[in-house]
């Protein structure tokens, strides 16, 4: 089976401009979620979906969105971007299991200057 | 709400040494417990699992335990490689499908 694959891998952004990272769950997952990995803060929660819906949100100004579409696949978008939004994002997916194991992509590597 | 804490590193270690990396955790309910590695450069990469009290999770010669009388989840291995250089994440899943995760730990494995 496929991993998850997160596209891109890597980005350069300016203040004040837009972004979107996709995200590929594994095949046959339903839930997707979305972290942001920093040195500062360290790995935290963005935002869940299941079957297109949002299900859980973290703290996080509301600059930073997602969607998920029919396929599974997610996206995440952050608006006017900062310079503190530069991180590694990562998505993982979920499937069935009681335990709720996710597995994660490489992440995608933003960075705004 | 939820939180997890785990031993502070960096540790460096010679090959073949014992390794142990603490991890607590405060959650409601009856959490999933997981160990992370993230190699240099890429996403994290599951490396155990325990769903229930007691459950000994273990992959690759690395084992925990879920321990819910002192809300723990150690990570041990009896004899590191060079290879398990990396850093390790202890993290806890509750009802709300939220992985929380303690602030990990950089592991070096010298030759």
């Amino acid at each position: 089976k496929a991993g998850v694959t997160q596209t891109p891998r890597y980005l350069i952004k300016t203040r004040g401009q837009q972004v979107t990272l996709s995200c590929s769950p594994i095949s046959g997952h339903r839930s997707v979620s979305w972290y942001q990995q920093t040195p500062g803060q360290g790995l935290q929660f963005l935002f869940e979906y299941f079957s297109e819906t949002q299900r859980n949100k973290g703290n996080f100004p509301g600059r930073f969105s997602g969607r998920q579409f029919s396929n599974s696949r997610s996206e995440m978008n952050v608006s006017t971007l900062e310079l503190g939004d530069s991180a590694l994002y990562l998505c993982a997916s979920s499937g069935t299991s009681g335990s709720h194991e996710q597995y994660f992509g490489p992440g995608t590597r933003l960075t705004v200057t | 709400g939820n939180s997890v804490t785990q031993m502070e590193g960096p540790v460096t270690l010679s090959e073949e040494a014992f390794l142990t990396i603490n991890c607590t955790y405060t959650a409601t309910g009856y959490p999933s417990l997981f160990w992370y590695v993230q190699y240099p450069g890429e996403g994290l990469q599951l490396l155990l699992k325990a769903t229930k009290a007691d459950d000994k999770g273990s992959n690759k010669g690395f084992e925990a335990t879920y321990r819910k009388e002192t809300t723990s989840f150690h990570l041990e291995k009896g004899s590191v490689q060079v290879s398990d250089s990396a850093v390790y994440f202890c993290a806890l899943i509750g009802s709300n499908y939220k992985l929380t995760f303690g602030k990990g730990t950089l592991l070096t494995v010298n030759p």
